[in-house]
């Protein structure tokens, strides 16, 4: 069964830092890009970045850009989510998604950006 | 302000046929497959329609999408109460970057 599994998330002062983690299983995780995609609390969905199968490419959305780092580790079957100087609007539930065109998501993990 | 355009919101009675709307631009949706999401209140969303009109396992024939030039759609037909939820439409976007793009989300309610 194709899974994915959020962890890391929490609260965290503004400007401080967290990294968030997502493990695969029931897939050849090395043969697929991953994405993550965050919700603000009663908003719309928010594309974070994306990595490709080798870790050989990297994208960011506008908002995350010089901000947030996406990496893999395909013999752990990770994807990881380093968030740096964070701020009050990055407040959201985070997913992980897998590609082609984000057909399986994990169950998120909220992170909470508040003094 | 999202890249993707739909509707805040739609509406329709059990049976009916109701329809979706995402505009976009040469940069996305007219250069791109386009793909459909259902998102439920407190879960995950899951993929409803990936490119080429293709559902998933477990997906009724009652969703279908269709696409034209710089915009799509997502038809929902036999309306079931089960169908009321949140549906948000994506696709690649490459302009100078490359960046995954999603609609604002459209709340169907079924009266």
């Amino acid at each position: 069964q194709v899974q994915l599994a959020e962890s890391g998330g929490g609260v965290v002062q503004p400007g401080g830092s967290l990294r968030l983690s997502c493990t695969a299983s029931g897939f050849t995780f090395r043969r697929y890009g991953m994405h993550w995609v965050r919700q603000a609390p009663g908003k719309g969905l928010e594309w974070v970045a994306f990595i490709r199968d080798d870790g050989s490419k990297k994208h960011y959305g506008d908002s995350v850009k010089g901000r947030f780092t996406i990496s893999r580790d395909n013999s752990k079957n990770t994807v990881s989510l380093q968030m740096n100087s964070l701020r009050p609007e990055d407040t959201a539930v985070y997913y992980c998604a897998k590609e082609i065109g984000l057909d399986v998501w994990g169950q998120g993990t909220l992170v909470t950006v508040s003094s | 302000q999202s890249v993707l355009t739909q509707p805040p919101s739609a509406s329709g009675t059990p049976g009916q046929k109701v329809t979706i709307s995402c505009s976009g631009s040469n940069t996305n949706i007219g250069n791109s497959y386009v793909y459909w999401y259902q998102q439920f209140p407190g879960s995950a969303p899951r993929l409803l329609i990936s490119g080429n009109n293709q559902r998933p396992s477990g997906v009724p024939d009652r969703f279908s999408s269709s696409k034209s030039g710089t915009s799509a759609s997502l038809a929902i037909s036999g309306l079931r109460s089960e169908d009321e939820a949140d549906y948000y439409c994506a696709a690649w976007d490459v302009t100078l970057s490359v960046s995954w793009v999603f609609g604002g989300g459209t709340k169907l309610t079924v009266l």
